[in-house]
């Protein structure tokens, strides 16, 4: 079955901290992978899409990584802000253009 | 930067009530779609709409919902005789391609009381 887990669930760091969050997927056949931002009562933005071949994205100061041998996906979040405080959720696109969701890692940076 | 707009941003209905969700996708995009994301939990795929017809729906999207694109620029999601599991954030999102990714509007949260 095609599914997308994320970890941690949540997590709390201080502004200006790095972090890194996890995306493990499991859909066949694979076709690109985004990883969203959602602030609370939004709708997601997008961060970042990265396709079969490519193995680290940049957007400012995210950066996502993608190892398709391994089936994972990490989002690194440098100097964190307040502002970064939202749910990131991975999403993972078949070849059928079917979206499949991760439940998100909900992230509060504290001042 | 183009934007998908949803409105109303919060609807409250009772139940029983018919409600219509408003979107005016980005005016180049040929392909719409709304999703809903019930409070914690994740975003769920309702159905997609190109070329004034539906191309596919999820198993949430019964008989009880409906869509239309009824002129050059709205999509609406119309949910009937709507139910207390009807209350969540639904969004509209559209694209120019499928290779291109999607815009998503900022919800509408629906509740039904």
């Amino acid at each position: 079955k095609n599914q997308v887990e994320q970890s941690p669930q949540s997590l709390i760091i201080l502004e200006g901290k790095n972090c890194t969050l996890q995306c493990n997927y499991t859909v066949s056949p694979f076709s690109n992978l985004r990883w969203y931002k959602q602030d609370t009562g939004r709708g997601p933005v997008s961060l970042t899409i990265m396709t079969f071949s490519e193995n680290t994205k940049s957007n400012g100061r995210y950066t996502a990584t993608l190892d398709a041998d391994t089936k994972q996906s990490s989002l690194h979040i440098t100097a964190s802000q307040l502002s970064d405080s939202a749910s990131y959720i991975c999403v993972v696109r078949d070849s059928n253009y079917q979206l499949i969701w991760g439940a998100g890692t909900k992230l509060i940076i504290k001042p | 930067e183009p934007e998908v707009t949803q409105t109303p941003s919060h609807q409250v209905t009772q139940m029983g009530q018919e409600v219509i969700l408003r979107c005016v996708p980005i005016s180049n995009h040929l392909y719409f779609y709304w999703y809903r994301q019930i409070l914690g939990q994740k975003v769920e795929f309702l159905v997609s709409f190109y070329n004034n017809e539906i191309s596919e729906k999820s198993e949430i999207f019964d008989d009880q919902f409906s869509v239309e694109r009824p002129d050059g620029s709205n999509f609406t999601l119309k949910i009937r005789s709507t139910k207390l599991e009807d209350s969540a954030m639904y969004f509209c999102a559209s694209r120019a391609d499928p290779n291109y990714g999607y815009t998503f509007g900022s919800g509408t949260r629906l509740t039904v009381v």
